[in-house]
């Protein structure tokens, strides 16, 4: 069965310290992990894919299949980075329940 | 640029009604999907639908049905809408391939009363 974990339904960080939201998965095929992000009365929308292993506002993640997870990370935690995040497992497009980022001033 | 509308963006309806949701892709996009995303528990799948007329059952498909007549357009239906259905609805597609992400809608706040 696929599945996606995020355990911090919540996060706080201070602006200008690194952040890290996380996400395990279960799936016994080659996973394809991304992170969608939703911002205040937006549409949800990609943020990262693994598989471009690319940084995207200064966000980073790397897929670890010994651990089976796929870590969003940004070293210096801005305060437009608040939004809902979520982590998500192709194919079968599953996603986490979500962690809500608050970045304070 | 790739558009995903949904019919409606809020809908107020009766226990026991038949209720639609439409959602449409401009972009020739194979995958479709529906979720359901209710605070606290993130996006759950209902249905998805990777070819015209296919469909596929989510986590969740109880009291739900979907119909794919054509490419562009994937419909949800409560055969009988109850409380427990009052939900904000949220369609993607997406292309077939590796990497591909999904492209989302911006929802249908449903209340059932």
């Amino acid at each position: 069965a696929q599945r996606v974990t995020q355990p911090e339904k919540l996060l706080s960080v201070f602006k200008g310290a690194p952040v890290e939201l996380k996400c395990n998965y279960s799936y016994s095929g080659s996973p394809e992990l991304f992170w969608y992000v939703q911002y205040s009365r937006q549409r949800l929308q990609l943020l990262l894919r693994h598989i471009s292993r690319e940084s995207i506002k200064g966000f980073t993640a790397d897929l670890n299949k010994g651990e089976t997870s796929f870590h969003l990370k940004k070293p210096f935690a801005q305060e437009e980075d608040s939004a809902m995040y979520y982590c998500a497992l192709r194919p079968g497009g599953r996603f986490g329940a979500g962690t809500r980022l608050t970045v304070k001033p | 640029d790739v558009k995903v509308t949904q019919s409606s963006r809020y809908l107020v309806k009766r226990t026991g009604e038949k209720v639609f949701l439409e959602c449409v892709q401009d972009m020739d996009h194979e995958n479709m999907f529906w979720y359901r995303q209710d605070p606290g528990l993130g996006l759950r799948l209902i249905y998805f639908s990777y070819d015209v007329k296919m469909k596929e059952k989510g986590d969740i498909p109880e009291g739900y049905s979907v119909s794919r007549e054509k490419k562009e357009r994937f419909s949800l239906i409560l055969e009988s809408a109850s409380t427990n259905q009052t939900s904000m609805y949220l369609c993607a597609s997406s292309l077939v391939g590796e990497g591909n992400e999904q492209f989302f809608g911006p929802g249908t706040r449903l209340t059932v009363l």
